[in-house]
């Protein structure tokens, strides 16, 4: 089963408009963390923000922030006012507390804003 | 602030010799870890270091790859007589050594492998 799965390969948002990115998760450690992470046409990997499966509360960073639904497993990424510079891959990862230390990622979305 | 450096930004080399991938990650980090994406699809788990030697590694890492720390600052990818579909971006990254969750991995810019 793959451990993390987001299913929209695509997504349109026009500008200043909220955008939700959609991450499901699979794992049987009650200690995980979750993360997403940004990707630029430049290439690189840009971390955004994190959640911990302990968390009691929705991390927000800034114009990001998680909706996370434990029972559920998944780990929504809201953007919020979006900008023509959020065009990008956006890639959600997890990483399991006691089986290692890998970072598994999803096959990500792919971001466009239109002005 | 500090970063994950990794050269060369982009190398082309032909089918079947050896190339070696370099990366200086974050001096006090400790995990450090090599993935790589094909051109367009998703981030895949090849190794990861710590306390000098490999903690994990994944099915795409045979005996064609190796990783090493030559010395305080460097980590290493060697990959063996490549193979065409070695073509990929391949990333460096490092996280510190917590016991905590909430420590992300510092992604390096990526090195482009283009195999012909």
């Amino acid at each position: 089963a793959q451990k993390i799965t987001q299913t929209q390969p695509g997504m349109f948002v026009q500008e200043k408009e909220a955008v939700t990115l959609d991450c499901t998760y699979d794992t049987s450690d009650p200690s995980y963390g979750l993360f997403w992470y940004k990707q630029p046409s430049s290439g690189e990997m840009i971390f955004l923000i994190y959640q911990g499966s302990y968390d009691q509360q929705n991390a927000t960073e800034g114009r990001y922030s998680l909706n996370f639904q434990k029972a559920r497993k998944s780990a929504n990424l809201v953007i919020s006012a979006s900008q023509l510079g959020d065009s990008a891959m956006y890639f959600c990862a997890m990483r399991e507390g006691h089986t290692g230390n890998q970072f598994y990622f999803g096959t990500g979305t792919s971001l466009t804003v239109i002005p | 602030e500090p970063e994950v450096t990794q050269t060369p930004s982009h190398q082309v080399t032909q089918m079947g010799q050896e190339v070696i991938l370099r990366c200086v990650p974050i001096s006090n980090h400790l995990y450090f870890y090599w993935y790589r994406q094909i051109l367009g699809q998703k981030v895949e788990f090849l190794v990861s270091f710590y306390n000098n030697e490999i903690s994990e590694k994944s099915e795409i890492f045979d005996d064609q790859f190796s990783v090493e720390r030559p010395d305080g600052s460097n980590f290493t990818l060697k990959i063996r007589s490549t193979k065409l579909e070695d073509s990929a971006m391949y990333f460096c990254a490092s996280r510190p050594g917590s016991s905590t969750m909430n420590t992300e991995a510092f992604f390096g810019q990526g090195t482009r492998l283009t195999v012909v």
